[in-house]
C-alpha cells in the first residue's frame, strides 16, 4: 500500500495569512504516460463530510475559492491556504488514487485559528 | 444537483449484519464509479470498497474482504453495501462517494452525508 503522511498534524494560523499543508507518499504518484499526479486534496469543516478541494495535484474543483492551491509532484505535495478565512476551519486530506483499488488517505491536519 | 444519500446504518451486535444503501441523484449514474469510504469519528478516512458502472467489478478492503458485498441497481440509481460477520473495529461512518472521471477510478468528488455504523454488544 501506499502510505500518505501529512506534515504537520495540526497548525494555527492567523486570520488573512497563509496555510501550508504537507503530503509525502512512500512512492511517486506521477503517471508517466499522461505526466499526471494522482493526488486529491479533501477539506472537512466540523460535523460534515468531506468536500473535495483539488484534483491531479493542482487543479481546483470549480467553486473551490483560489485561495486554495495545489502544487508538487512524485511524492511531495502541497496545499496552500492564503488569506486565511474563519470558515477555513477544518481537518484536511490528502489522497492517492495512483494505487487502485487501493486508494489511501494522509491522517489528517487540523487547521484553526490563532 | 448531484445527491448521495445514505441509509441503513444503525447499532448491531457483533457477528451481525446490516445493509447500507446509497441513492444517487443529479447525475447519469450508470456513467460513474462508486465507492464505500469509512471513518471513525474523530480519526482518518480509510477506504472501504468499490464498484465499477455496470458491476463486473468489485475491490475490497483486505479488513472487509470476505465479509462485505457492494453492488448496484442502475435501474434504481442506488449503490448497496452488504456487510457480514461485523465485528467491533467496523464501527464508523459509512461515506458513499462519487469518483470524478467518467467510466474510471479516480478522485472522489461527491460525498454522502455519511450513514453511523456501531457494532457493540
Amino acid at each position: 500500500d501506499i502510505v500518505m503522511t501529512q506534515s504537520p498534524d495540526s497548525l494555527a494560523v492567523s486570520l488573512g495569512e497563509t496555510a501550508t499543508i504537507n503530503c509525502k507518499s512512500s512512492q511517486s504518484l506521477l503517471y508517466s504516460s499522461n505526466n499526471r499526479n494522482y493526488l486529491a486534496w479533501y477539506q472537512q469543516r466540523p460535523g460534515q463530510s468531506p468536500k473535495l478541494l483539488i484534483y491531479w495535484a493542482s487543479a481546483r474543483e470549480p467553486g473551490v475559492p483560489d485561495r486554495f492551491s495545489g502544487s508538487g509532484s512524485g511524492t511531495h505535495f502541497t496545499l496552500t491556504i492564503s488569506n486565511l478565512q474563519a470558515e477555513d476551519v477544518a481537518v484536511y486530506y490528502c489522497h492517492q488514487y495512483y494505487d487502485t483499488p487501493l486508494h489511501t488517505f494522509g491522517q489528517g491536519t487540523k487547521l484553526e485559528i490563532k | 444537483e448531484v445527491q448521495l444519500v445514505e441509509s441503513g446504518g444503525g447499532l448491531v451486535q457483533p457477528g451481525g449484519s446490516l445493509r447500507l444503501s446509497c441513492a444517487a441523484s443529479g447525475f447519469t449514474f450508470s456513467q460513474y464509479w462508486m465507492d464505500w469510504v469509512r471513518q471513525v469519528p474523530g480519526k482518518g478516512l480509510v477506504w472501504v470498497s468499490r464498484i465499477n458502472t455496470d458491476g463486473t467489478t468489485t475491490d475490497y478492503a483486505e479488513s472487509v474482504k470476505g465479509r462485505f458485498t457492494i453492488s448496484r441497481d442502475n435501474a434504481e440509481n442506488t449503490v448497496f453495501l452488504q456487510m457480514n460477520s461485523l465485528r467491533v473495529e467496523d464501527t464508523a461512518i459509512y461515506y458513499c462517494v462519487r469518483n470524478g472521471l467518467l467510466y474510471s477510478s479516480s478522485w472522489y468528488d461527491n460525498w454522502g452525508q455519511g450513514t453511523l455504523v456501531t457494532v457493540s454488544s
